[in-house]
């Protein structure tokens, strides 16, 4: 497609199950970012990929959030025994390259644990 | 407290009126600072970058101003439409040679008829 996609769009889990998130960056583009936005709160970086490798795991609030990115194009993001917190949106962003490039947004997935 | 800070928090204007939205931010070295507009239930798309060189930008009604020394950055809308209902985002990336970005909380603008 011509955008960052993402999906699902909105996922319903119960707390303490498991869910994956899954993001098709644009065609080309070697830098991948996940984001959280909760609400009224500024976008929380989670972690950044250039390649297939993570150079920046640093906003990973813990060690329950993974993710992987597998032949420079899609990646997942995994968060295991979800809690009642995890509740935001979940935004990934393409680049076509590290620097000062602009990102492109997906439409993100809204995760609602209960 | 938030690196960068954006003000109003909300807004509501009428339908063709002017507005000003306000970003003011304590990272450095500054190396950008972008303005993204998001609409409900999408993600943000970038309207203009700001270097630290540059004063102000136009994109057709939207005009972005900067002040590197006061670290101050604004966003004007001209002639509002009911389409930019929106939150605006302010961005500042840090000049570390890494990807390290700053967002603001963003301005939450709407536009009545």
């Amino acid at each position: 497609g011509a955008g960052v996609s993402q999906s699902p769009s909105n996922k319903v889990t119960e707390k303490g199950k498991d869910v994956e998130l899954r993001c098709d960056p644009i065609s080309g583009h070697t830098a991948l970012y996940w984001y959280r936005q909760s609400l009224g709160q500024g976008l929380e970086f989670l972690i950044y990929f250039q390649g297939n490798s993570a150079p920046d795991k640093s906003g990973l609030p813990s060690d329950r959030f993974s993710a992987e990115r597998t032949g420079g194009s899609v990646s997942t993001l995994t968060i295991q025994r979800t809690q009642q917190e995890d509740s935001a949106v979940y935004l990934c962003a393409s680049s076509p390259r590290r620097g000062n490039e602009k990102l492109f947004f997906g439409s993100g997935t809204q995760l609602s644990v209960l | 407290k938030n690196q960068v800070e954006q003000s109003p928090q909300s807004l509501i204007i009428l339908e063709g009126k002017n507005c000003t939205l306000q970003c003011n931010y304590t990272v450095s070295p500054f190396s950008n600072l972008r303005w993204y507009k998001q609409d409900t239930g999408r993600g943000p798309v970038s309207l203009t970058i700001m270097t630290f060189s540059e004063n102000t930008k136009s994109n057709g009604r939207y005009t972005a101003t900067l002040d590197a020394d006061t670290k101050q950055s604004s966003l004007h809308i001209t002639a509002s439409q009911l389409s930019d209902s929106a939150s605006y985002i302010c961005v500042v990336r840090v000049n570390f040679g890494n990807e390290k970005l700053t967002f603001g909380t963003g301005t939450r603008l709407t536009i009545i008829p």
